[in-house]
């Protein structure tokens, strides 16, 4: 079946814009998951969903993110007033919840550019 | 504070050789570890996991050991193929909560013919 899909697959925009990053996860996962994976490093957690709910936010750096999912499928991350420091790849990924294994399954992710 | 690291950033191996991969934590509370390999351009492919009750878990020429003890733990490749070139990143879970994952840095790996 489909795996984890992200658009854009690339994003450039301008310091002080706003950016959309949508996911759709694989069909019948209940957990969603962004992270943020900046050069050299590995990808860090920004929120989880459950459902349709934001379960753990903990990850997003700011308020200038913040992200849905109101039909529990397809999420969007949404970055207000981006800055140059908000330039990464992101990562959405999906699992079933409490799977065997654990392992969470990633989209090819989003690399945004803020110049 | 990096719960979870991978001290070397690169590792060269020739082919048909063992290529082996470490990583370290700091928390005692992760129930779950997993392996996942990234080609650029791609999102991370889960590899292997392990529980934290085990101390070996191995899938074809994959074999990762887990050391509770050093809080180290470790990813095996036998025998190492072209195809493995890519960068391994070690990650690290716990079933409470989110089950959020902890990555280290990555290690980027060449397997050379």
């Amino acid at each position: 079946g489909a795996g984890v899909s992200q658009t854009p697959s690339n994003k450039v925009t301008e310091k002080g814009k706003y950016v959309e990053l949508r996911c759709d996860p694989i069909s019948g996962h209940t957990a969603l998951y962004w992270y943020r994976q900046s050069l050299g490093q590995g990808p860090e957690f920004l929120i989880y969903f459950q459902g349709t709910g934001a379960a753990d936010d903990s990850g997003l750096p700011n308020d200038r993110f913040f992200a849905v999912r109101p039909e529990g499928s397809v999420s969007t991350l949404k970055i207000q007033r981006t800055e140059r420091g908000d330039s990464a790849v992101y990562l959405c990924a999906s699992s079933h919840t409490g799977g065997v294994s654990y392992e969470q399954y990633f989209g090819p992710g989003t690399r945004l550019t803020v110049t | 504070d990096q719960q979870v690291k991978q001290n070397s950033p690169s590792l060269s191996v020739q082919e048909g050789r063992i290529s082996i991969l470490n990583c370290d934590y700091t928390n005692s509370m992760f129930d779950y570890f997993l392996w996942y390999k990234k080609y650029p351009a791609e999102g991370p492919t889960f590899l292997i996991s392990i529980s934290s009750i085990k101390d070996k878990n191995e899938d074809g020429r994959f074999t990762v050991f887990l050391n509770k003890s050093a809080k180290h733990l470790s990813l095996h490749i036998v025998p190492s193929q072209p195809g493995d070139s890519a960068v391994y990143f070690c990650a690290a879970g716990r079933i409470q909560g989110a089950q959020k994952l902890v990555f280290g840095q990555g290690t980027r790996l060449t397997i050379n013919p």
